[in-house]
């Protein structure tokens, strides 16, 4: 299998731009998370779904931020406009069962500087 | 809200052991889990434990966990260059993991 894919690994862009993060889960899995990284605030769930439908978006930080799952093989976060305070590490993890019961399979990130 | 703390760094010398602690506040996950983060890669699952277990080994990882204090250890026998990284303990029933400690091993 090869794990969670995501796109681009990294970005650079100025603020006041449109993002646009990708997700690819690992097949079978029904749990998709949204991650964020930062060295002020370590780990943050932003927002998880479970068989495409957002069930927890308590995290997303405020309306600049989106996330939506299409279809089971694919999952965007959008950040519109984007601001400095974005920059972070945005990570993207699949899980086979639901949180508590499973491990989560994390990709290998999205490294976001916005300027 | 839900609390997973760990102290921010810990530096031994190679072939000696590691021993990372974590403290946590929810007690509804039925595993609790240890990821290892490599510079520029992202979280792999390292280990877990069963919320009903004392211990678990994993070759050179061992696994404590005391569930009166809440406490969850992850110890390193023979630990290697290789083992240098940021580890991070987590509950996953509120998906709340821990700041992360980061383990630098010198030769």
């Amino acid at each position: 299998d090869a794990g969670v894919i995501q796109s681009p690994r990294h970005e650079v862009t100025e603020m006041g731009q449109e993002v646009t993060l990708r997700c690819k889960p690992i097949s079978g899995h029904d749990y998709l998370f949204w991650y964020r990284q930062t060295m002020m605030r370590g780990l943050e769930l932003l927002i998880y779904f479970n068989n495409n439908v957002p069930i927890d978006d308590s995290g997303m930080p405020e309306d600049r931020f989106s996330a939506k799952m299409p279809n089971a093989s694919f999952s965007t976060l959008k950040i519109q406009p984007s601001e400095p305070r974005d920059s972070a590490v945005y990570f993207c993890a699949s899980s086979p069962d639901s949180p508590g019961t499973d491990t989560q399979y994390f990709g290998p990130g999205t490294r976001l500087t916005v300027l | 809200g839900e609390d997973v703390e760990q102290s921010l760094f810990l530096s031994v010398r190679e072939g000696d052991s590691s021993v990372i602690n974590c403290t946590y506040t929810d007690s509804s996950s039925t595993y609790l889990y240890w990821y290892k983060q490599e510079p520029g890669a992202g979280l792999q699952l390292l280990t877990y434990i069963f919320s009903n277990m004392d211990m678990k080994q994993d070759q050179r990882l061992t696994v404590l966990l005391n569930k009166k204090d809440k406490h969850l250890s992850l110890r390193i026998a023979d630990t290697q260059t290789g083992d240098s990284a940021i580890y991070f303990c987590a509950e996953t029933f509120k998906l709340v993991f821990g700041t992360g400690t980061r383990l630098l091993v010198s030769p």
